[in-house]
C-alpha cells in the first residue's frame, strides 16, 4: 500500500517562496506527480518527478528524494491566483493499470498581501 | 477539443434512488478513471478502465458500478444512493502510458439527503 503525508494549511505572504512538502510510505512508484486545484475546480497538472532531484519550471519547482520518502514543491514570486491546495500524488510501478494515481490529503495554501 | 466533459454539475438525490454521472472524453485516451473527494480530502479512485469493455474497482468501489462500452465514454451509476456518497466526483484520461498526466473533468458535486 502507500501513505501520503501532507501538511493540512500553510499560509505565505504575497511575493514571498514556500514549500510545501509530501513525505510517504510506499513499497515502489513509479512517479510523483504534483497538482494544483483552486476551490471548487478540478485538480490541474503542475510536475512530474521520476529521477532524484529539481525540476524547475518557472515560478514552480519540485523535488524528489526517494531514498528520504520525501518530495517539495517550491513556489517563488507568490501571487495572489496561487492560493490553492496543492496534491501530491504517487503512481504505482509500471503495469496494465495506467495512472492509477494515489494522492495525498492535499495542502492548502493561503497567499496574503 | 472538449477535454474531458461530466455531467451534471450538481446534484441532490434522495437516499435509496439511482442515478448515472455522465463522463465522456475526446482525446481518444484509453485509460479512464472515477475519482471522489471528501471535503478537505484528496482523492480516492473508485473505479478505472484501461480501454473499451476493460474495467476494475479501485480503492472504494463499494456502492458503484462502472462500464466502458466505447473509448470515449465512462458512466459512473449508483443504485441505491446513502448519504456516505455525498461527495465530489471526478472523471479523469490519460494517454496510454504510466507516466502520462491526467486531465480531469470539472467534476459533479452530489449530496444525498
Amino acid at each position: 500500500g502507500q501513505n501520503i503525508d501532507q501538511p493540512t494549511e500553510m499560509t505565505a505572504t504575497e511575493g514571498a517562496i514556500v514549500q510545501i512538502n509530501c513525505t510517504y510510505q510506499t513499497s515502489g512508484f513509479n512517479g510523483l506527480f504534483w497538482y494544483q486545484q483552486h476551490a471548487g475546480e478540478a485538480p490541474t497538472f503542475l510536475s512530474y518527478n521520476v529521477l532524484d532531484g529539481l525540476e524547475e519550471k518557472g515560478r514552480f519547482s519540485s523535488f524528489l528524494s526517494r531514498s528520504k520518502g520525501y518530495s517539495y514543491l517550491l513556489l517563488k514570486e507568490l501571487q495572489m491566483k496561487d492560493s490553492a491546495s496543492y496534491l501530491c500524488a504517487l503512481n504505482p510501478p509500471s503495469n496494465n493499470a495506467g495512472n492509477m494515481l494515489t494522492f495525498g490529503g492535499g495542502t492548502r495554501l493561503m497567499v496574503k498581501p | 477539443n472538449a477535454g474531458v466533459t461530466q455531467t451534471p454539475k450538481f446534484r441532490i438525490l434522495k437516499i435509496g434512488q439511482s442515478m448515472t454521472l455522465q463522463c465522456t472524453q475526446d482525446m481518444n485516451h484509453n485509460y479512464m478513471y472515477w475519482y471522489r473527494q471528501d471535503p478537505g480530502m484528496g482523492l480516492k479512485l473508485i473505479y478505472y478502465s484501461v480501454g473499451a469493455g476493460i474495467t476494475d474497482k479501485g480503492e472504494v468501489p463499494n456502492g458503484y458500478n462502472v462500464s466502458r462500452s466505447t473509448t470515449e465514454d465512462f458512466p459512473l451509476r449508483l443504485e441505491l444512493a446513502a448519504p456516505s456518497q455525498t461527495s465530489v466526483y471526478f472523471c479523469a484520461s490519460s494517454y496510454s502510458t504510466t507516466n502520462e498526466k491526467l486531465f480531469f473533468g470539472s467534476g459533479t458535486q452530489l449530496s444525498v439527503l
